[in-house]
C-alpha cells in the first residue's frame, strides 16, 4: 500500500515556465514532508521541506504547499531551468520521531524542461 | 547540510559471494543511520534503521540474516549484503538524519550481481 503518491511518472514543462509536482499522502500521522531531487547514479539531494503547522514554505525559485485536509503537497519552480531536468521525489515522516524516523517515498516525477 | 560519504559508488560481484558498503557521517555525529534501496523505476524503499551500539531494526520483508548492518561508530554503519545473488542488484543508499529532520543522502551504491 503505497502512503505517498505521486501519480504523475512524467512531467514536461517549456524553460522559464512554473514547473508543478503534485504529492498525495494516506497517512494521517505524517507531519513532515520533503522534496528531493535525484539525478541517475547519484543520491537525491535535499531541496525543500514543510512541517504541518505551516501551509507554505519558499525558498528561492522552489515553493512547497500543504493541503493538510486534502492529504495533498505540491512543489512549485518558477521559473523552470534546464538544470531542473531530473526525478523528484517527495517523502514524508512523523517529526515527533525526532529525526529517529525513516522516511516514506513516492515513486518520483521525472520533470523534462525544455529549452 | 551535513556531509555523508557512501563507498563503493558501484560494484560488481559474483553470484553468492558478500559485498559490503560503507557509509560514513562526515561532519556530524550520527546515532541513527538509515539504509534504503531503490529498483529501478521504483520508489526508495526504507531497508533497516542502523543505530549506534546495538542491532539495527529492519523493515518488514527484509531479511536481516543477508543484509547485515553494523554501525560501530557515530560516524560509520556498513552494509553488508551476504550471498547476493542477480534479485539483488540494485541501487542502495545511506541517510543520516539532521537536527532539522531532513535527510542527508550517500552518493549511493549501484550493484550489480552477475
Amino acid at each position: 500500500d503505497q502512503q505517498v503518491k505521486q501519480n504523475s511518472p512524467s512531467l514536461s514543462v517549456q524553460e522559464g515556465r512554473i514547473s508543478i509536482l503534485n504529492c498525495d499522502y494516506t497517512n494521517s500521522m505524517f507531519d513532515y514532508f520533503l522534496w528531493y531531487k535525484k539525478y541517475p547514479a547519484e543520491g537525491p539531494t535535499f531541496l525543500i521541506s514543510i512541517s504541518s503547522i505551516k501551509d507554505k514554505n519558499e525558498d528561492g525559485r522552489f515553493t512547497v504547499f500543504l493541503n493538510k485536509s486534502a492529504k495533498h503537497l505540491s512543489l512549485h519552480i518558477v521559473p523552470s531551468q534546464p538544470g531542473d531536468s531530473a526525478v523528484y521525489f517527495c517523502a514524508a515522516s512523523r517529526y515527533s520521531g525526532g529525526g529517529a524516523d525513516g522516511l516514506t517515498f513516492g515513486k518520483g516525477t521525472h520533470l523534462i524542461i525544455q529549452p | 547540510g551535513a556531509v555523508v560519504s557512501q563507498h563503493p559508488s558501484w560494484v560488481i560481484c559474483k553470484s553468492g559471494t558478500s559485498v559490503k558498503i560503507e557509509c560514513r557521517s562526515l561532519d556530524f555525529q550520527a546515532t541513527t543511520m538509515f539504509w534504503y534501496r531503490q529498483f529501478p523505476k521504483q520508489s526508495l524503499m526504507l531497508m533497516a534503521t542502523s543505530n549506534e551500539g546495538s542491532k539495527a531494526t529492519y523493515e518488514q520483508g527484509v531479511e536481516k540474516d543477508k543484509f547485515l548492518i553494523n554501525h560501530a561508530s557515530l560516524t560509520l554503519s556498513t552494509l553488508t549484503v551476504t550471498s547476493a545473488h542477480p534479485e539483488d542488484s540494485s541501487f542502495y543508499i545511506c541517510t543520516i538524519r539532521g537536527m532539522n529532520t531532513e535527510a542527508f543522502f550517500g552518493q549511493g551504491t549501484r550493484l550489480t550481481v552477475v
